[in-house]
């Protein structure tokens, strides 16, 4: 079985540009996840989808990141403009509905994306 | 914010039983103890959960205490490829949220 795929694996910037993520995520799991990991950290929930709506980004700074998934399958996150604070990776983790929905929510991370801003 | 503790680091030799402590003396009577690991550079991996009964699986075994305010993961015969971050996590139920909120883990490191 496929893992969730995100690309790229890693990505250097300059502060004030934008960049974007990927995400493919198990096939079959009808919610995805966003999560920001800043060094010696653990991740931290940016956003939440179930199909291609937003359930939970009540942590996501939203004047300058953004998420869509528009066909319920692969999902971009954007940050635009990057900040230096946003220096991360960037994980993109999957679960099935029934999972999420019973006591045994097994989510399947991705390798994630480190972004350096400059 | 993380409803756990854990202690930062702790080491393990080869072969040898690793116990991981948590704290949670804050956990609600329906929210579940899971745990995650981390191994450098890779995305979080579930290990186990539980709810007040010990549980076993072929990775690990949780032991909770009867009052639920602590756990304990073991992995029974360490090897140098369990060195990595540990994640304790008290999740509520679906139907309150159902997040997952990482704290700051232990870091395993298993020497030879």
């Amino acid at each position: 079985e496929a893992g969730v795929a995100q690309s790229p694996r890693y990505k250097i910037i300059e502060k004030r540009q934008s960049v974007a993520f990927w995400c493919n995520p198990i096939s079959g799991h009808a919610t995805l996840y966003w999560y920001q990991q800043i060094l010696g950290q653990g991740p931290k929930l940016l956003i939440q989808f179930q199909n291609n709506g937003v359930v939970d980004d009540s942590q996501l700074p939203k004047d300058r990141f953004s998420a869509e998934r528009l066909k319920g399958v692969d999902s971009t996150l954007k940050i635009q403009p990057a900040k230096l604070e946003d220096s991360a990776v960037y994980l993109c983790a999957s679960s099935s509905l029934t999972s999420q929905q019973s006591s045994y929510n097994e989510q399947f991370f991705g390798p994630g994306t480190r972004l350096t801003v400059l | 914010d993380a409803k756990t503790t854990q202690p930062t680091s702790m080491d393990c030799a080869e072969g040898r039983a690793a116990n991981l402590p948590c704290n949670h003396s804050t956990i609600s009577g329906n929210e579940y103890v899971y745990w995650y690991r981390q191994i450098h550079s890779q995305g979080p991996q579930y290990i186990i959960h539980g709810l007040k009964n010990n549980e076993t699986n072929e990775m690990a075994s949780l032991i909770i205490t009867e009052d639920r305010k602590s756990s304990t993961l073991i992995l029974p015969h360490a090897t140098l490829r369990d060195t990595a971050v540990y994640y304790c996590i008290v999740r509520p139920p679906y139907n309150q949220g159902g997040k997952l909120i990482f704290g700051q883990g232990t870091e395993l490191s298993v020497k030879p």
